[in-house]
């Protein structure tokens, strides 16, 4: 199993430009969310998405856009990019909060993004 | 507003030189309190699940702690592998965010 799957992993943006982050999993998750990691800060959760369909937002909103429309995908888009987006950006999965399991979350590998 | 601290920011061990890392939490209503590992470069992995006070859990040279206030990972006679970032994050009632700690960096010398 490749478990969840980001790209593109490095990506460097001029302001104003836009771009989406993709994710896929292969897990049967039904939860879905994106992370941003600036130094120091901690992850701060973006969007979420409980199913297919299904979106809500996270702590960090603004700036981004989801959408949800299969389980195994949960694209991050990003419009008119600003230098206070430049993070580290990961996605992640859990089963839903129904299950034991729920609170073991898989995470991406990251995709670096630069915005200058 | 739920809030996670990690204590200390970086912790430098000799290899076998077993120490605590620390995680407050100020939150309404603990649902759970997580542990994970992150490595440079990768995504965070899962370690451990707590969900109530003065439960603990194991995993090879480490072991996690949970009080009403604050959790400790407790590692016993590291090795150089174990160097790591470790998060803390947890989850309250209600809420769908998981909110992490901005993590202990931990370097273990040979």
């Amino acid at each position: 199993n490749a478990g969840v799957t980001q790209t593109p992993k490095f990506r460097i943006l001029k302001i104003g430009q836009s771009m989406t982050l993709q994710c896929t999993q292969d897990m049967n998750h039904n939860y879905m969310y994106w992370y941003r990691q600036d130094p120091g800060m901690g992850l701060k959760l973006i969007y979420y998405s409980v199913g297919a369909g299904i979106t809500d937002k996270g702590e960090v909103p603004n700036g981004y856009n989801v959408s949800r429309s299969t389980t195994e995908d949960f694209p991050l888009r990003l419009e008119l990019a600003a230098p206070s987006q430049t993070s580290v950006y990961f996605c992640a999965s859990s089963y839903s909060q129904q299950r034991v399991e729920w609170g073991e979350l898989f995470f991406g590998e990251g995709s670096r993004l630069t915005v200058l | 507003e739920d809030q996670v601290t990690q204590s200390p920011e970086a912790l430098r061990l000799q290899e076998g030189e077993s120490s605590s890392l620390n995680c407050s939490y100020t939150v309404s209503g603990l649902r759970g309190l997580f542990w994970y590992r992150q490595d440079p470069g990768k995504g965070p992995e899962f370690l451990f699940t707590l969900y109530s006070a003065g439960e603990e859990k194991e995993k090879e040279r480490l072991k996690a702690t949970l009080t009403k206030k604050e959790s400790f990972l407790h590692i016993t006679a590291p090795k150089p592998e174990d160097s790591a970032t470790y998060l803390c994050a947890v989850q309250v009632y209600n809420n769908n965010d998981m909110r992490f700690g901005a993590g202990t960096r931990l370097t273990v010398k040979p």
